[in-house]
């Protein structure tokens, strides 16, 4: 069993749809938790960052994590034809050389 | 802002040969990493370093090497290109290893192998 799970898809919805996007994990010992977007032909970026249990918003974006139920969760909210990406979740334990552990990545199309 | 680049964006290599993926960084990153990405298998890490000449395996290093001679230089090596190594390759870097420790990865080299 990979230690971060994630659906890779994919996933098709309507422009203006509110999109969820998930990831489940076996290592408790996960503290921090990122999503990372990848356009076509390029390489991922961060988009949203969180540390342990809770939620952050971000514009259109809200990433959450509950780590009781080793589950994180990212929505788009008013989804736009540019959010079309694949969205990576990551997540790190404390330490550990800085290394993140990836899912496999979901491809989300938002048609007009 | 943080640069990663990679030496080529496409690279055809036959069998046997071997080859060499370069990345550079510029802002002075203590940690470097070398990701390949396969439809269906997400980003898996190869290699990773977290000092100059200091290396560490990931998850699948069979049939790669790695070169961190210089900080902001972490170059890939496949001995004997195969055919299975076809793949799009992810270089990436971050600052240190505590907190956010945020990942800046490059464009990605696509290398064919025939």
């Amino acid at each position: 069993q990979k230690e971060v799970e994630q659906d890779p898809g994919p996933l098709s919805v309507p422009e203006g749809a509110i999109v969820s996007l998930n990831c489940t994990y076996s290592n408790s010992a996960f503290q921090y938790f990122m999503w990372y977007r990848q356009y076509s032909r390029k390489g991922p970026e961060l988009l949203m960052y969180t540390y342990s249990s809770g939620n952050k918003e971000d514009g259109r974006f809200t990433a959450q994590v509950d780590k009781s139920s080793k589950y994180i969760s990212l929505f788009i909210r008013d989804s736009q034809p540019s959010d079309s990406a694949t969205y990576l979740c990551a997540m790190k334990r404390g330490s550990t050389l800085g290394r993140l552990y990836f899912g496999r990545g979901t491809q989300l199309t938002v048609w007009p | 802002d943080v640069k990663v680049t990679q030496s080529s964006r496409y690279l055809v290599k036959r069998t046997g040969e071997k080859v060499f993926l370069e990345c550079v960084q510029d802002m002075d990153h203590e940690n470097m990493f070398w990701y390949r990405q396969d439809p269906g298998l997400g980003l898996r890490l190869i290699y990773f370093s977290y000092d100059v000449k200091m290396k560490e395996k990931g998850d699948i290093p069979e049939g790669y090497s790695v070169s961190r001679e210089k900080k902001e230089r972490f170059s890939l090596i496949l001995e004997s290109a195969s055919t299975n190594q076809t793949s799009m390759y992810l270089c990436a870097s971050s600052l240190g290893t505590g907190g956010r420790n945020e990942q800046y990865f490059g464009p990605g080299t696509r290398l064919t192998v025939t």
